[in-house]
């Protein structure tokens, strides 16, 4: 089965500093794939998703991810972080597309510092 | 926009105790989902069911089962609840095609 892994388990950063999040998935031809945000006290919420075409993705909050075919990647990036970015991320990785199912990474915690 | 509506967000129970977590949608998705949520584990799938009547073990369904009597309710139980299951549980849905996932709020239950 699909696995998902997000190095990173806990990241802290100062405000206006730069955000990568690695995710990786563990093979596949086509997937979707999901970055997901839990802000203290939400419930899960979509940041942004890759189903095909141009593999730089634009979400929400000015985040995006890069879909990176040969490494098996889809990291998240933003290029200055504020505090209210301070959440909990999730990869997912759909696979086959269009399944009924998601397979989560272990998430990274992001603290803002402001 | 969808709705996932968890009836509880906290709940205590004691060892042994039969416990339901109830999860209704709005959007007549015809998939839904059970996971828990715990640190350093990320999001993990207990059940999920693709119609009514219709359920699929995920990867830690050991302790659990589910019921699904009608299209917007997914319900999950704890037979004999225990100390280990003390965690957080999402409920999702899914609808057809090339979609996102809808979370609910979640439950937070302790087992004590």
């Amino acid at each position: 089965a699909q696995s998902v892994s997000q190095h990173n388990h806990h990241v802290i950063l100062s405000e206006a500093a730069s955000l990568e999040l690695g995710c990786n998935y563990s093979y596949g031809g086509t997937v979707n794939l999901f970055w997901y945000v839990q802000y203290p006290g939400q419930h899960l919420q979509l940041l942004l998703k890759y189903f095909s075409g141009d593999p730089l993705v634009k979400g929400i909050k000015g985040f995006e991810a890069e879909f990176i075919k040969s490494k098996f990647s889809f990291n998240l990036r933003k290029p200055s972080v504020q505090w209210s970015d301070t959440a909990e991320y999730f990869c997912a990785v759909n696979d086959p597309p269009g399944a009924n199912n998601l397979f989560f990474g272990t998430g990274t915690r992001l603290t803002v510092i402001p | 926009d969808v709705k996932v509506t968890q009836s509880s967000r906290y709940l205590v129970k004691r060892t042994g105790e039969k416990v339901f977590l109830e999860c209704v949608q709005d959007m007549d998705h015809e998939n839904m989902f059970w996971y828990r949520q715990d640190p350093g584990l990320g999001l993990r799938l207990i059940y999920f069911s693709y119609d009514v009547k219709m359920k699929e073990k995920g990867d830690i369904p050991e302790g659990y089962s589910v019921s699904r009597e009608k299209k917007e309710r997914f319900s999950l139980i704890l037979e004999s609840a225990s100390t280990n299951q003390t965690s957080m549980y999402l409920c999702a849905s899914l609808g057809t095609g090339q979609a996102p996932l809808h979370f609910g709020n979640g439950t937070r239950l302790t087992v004590t």
